[in-house]
């Protein structure tokens, strides 16, 4: 079974600069998290898909985030425009009916 | 709220020494709990989980935590550290519903010396 699939796997930017990231999750399930890791802190949520509609969207900063999933597979996350705090590692997860999320590799963006 | 405390941002053991990592955690309803390993540059893997069957649950990699109530804590361990241990370890919780949002805690990085 294929796992949660990111890319790019890097990114450098400048501040006041767009990004955008992809996400792929295993096959079949329903569920779709956004994650931002800041060095050394754990994964704060972003935002959560439930097929392709938003459970959860509290902690995302809607000035300068989005993110959709259109077709309730895969999702992208865009940033506009970029800040340097917005500098971490964007990790995906995606889950089914047990709750136990996978994690991609994460894209690690640096914000210049 | 949920929430989790990971006491000690990074331990050091000796390899074949005990690893032990606490974490604690607060829930107004029965948790779920889990531990991932994050090793360098790689996203997160999941090690454990705890879903209110046994209190003591075993894990990959010769990892196992106990699910202590009264104590509300859900410590890591392994008898015997090995020098492929080294990563960053984080507690989780959820309240377990089939779209639940997990709470990660800071992490614990876990050095292993020679």
């Amino acid at each position: 079974e294929a796992g949660v699939a990111q890319s790019p796997r890097y990114k450098i930017i400048e501040k006041r600069q767009s990004v955008a990231f992809w996400c792929n999750p295993i096959s079949g399930h329903a569920t779709l998290y956004w994650y931002q890791q800041i060095l050394g802190q754990g994964p704060k949520l972003l935002i959560q898909f439930q097929n392709n509609g938003v459970v959860d969207d509290s902690q995302l900063p809607k000035d300068r985030f989005s993110a959709e999933r259109l077709k309730g597979v895969d999702s992208t996350l865009k940033i506009q425009p970029a800040k340097l705090e917005d500098s971490a590692v964007y990790l995906c997860a995606s889950s089914s009916l047990d709750s136990t999320q996978y994690f991609g590799p994460g894209t690690r963006l640096t914000v210049l | 709220a949920q929430s989790v405390t990971q006491l000690g941002s990074h331990v050091s053991v000796s390899e074949g020494a005990l690893v032990l990592l606490r974490c604690n955690y607060s829930s107004s309803v029965p948790p779920y709990l889990f531990w991932y390993v994050q090793y360098p540059n790689q996203g997160l893997q999941l090690l454990l989980k705890y879903t209110s069957a046994a209190t003591l649950v075993k894990g990959i990699n010769g990892f196992e935590a106990e699910f202590k109530k009264s104590e509300t804590s859900f410590h890591l361990t392994k008898p015997s550290a090995h020098m492929s241990d080294a990563a960053e370890y984080f507690c989780a919780v959820s309240d377990g519903s089939s779209a639940s949002k997990i709470i990660f805690g800071s992490g614990t990085r876990l050095s292993i010396r020679p």
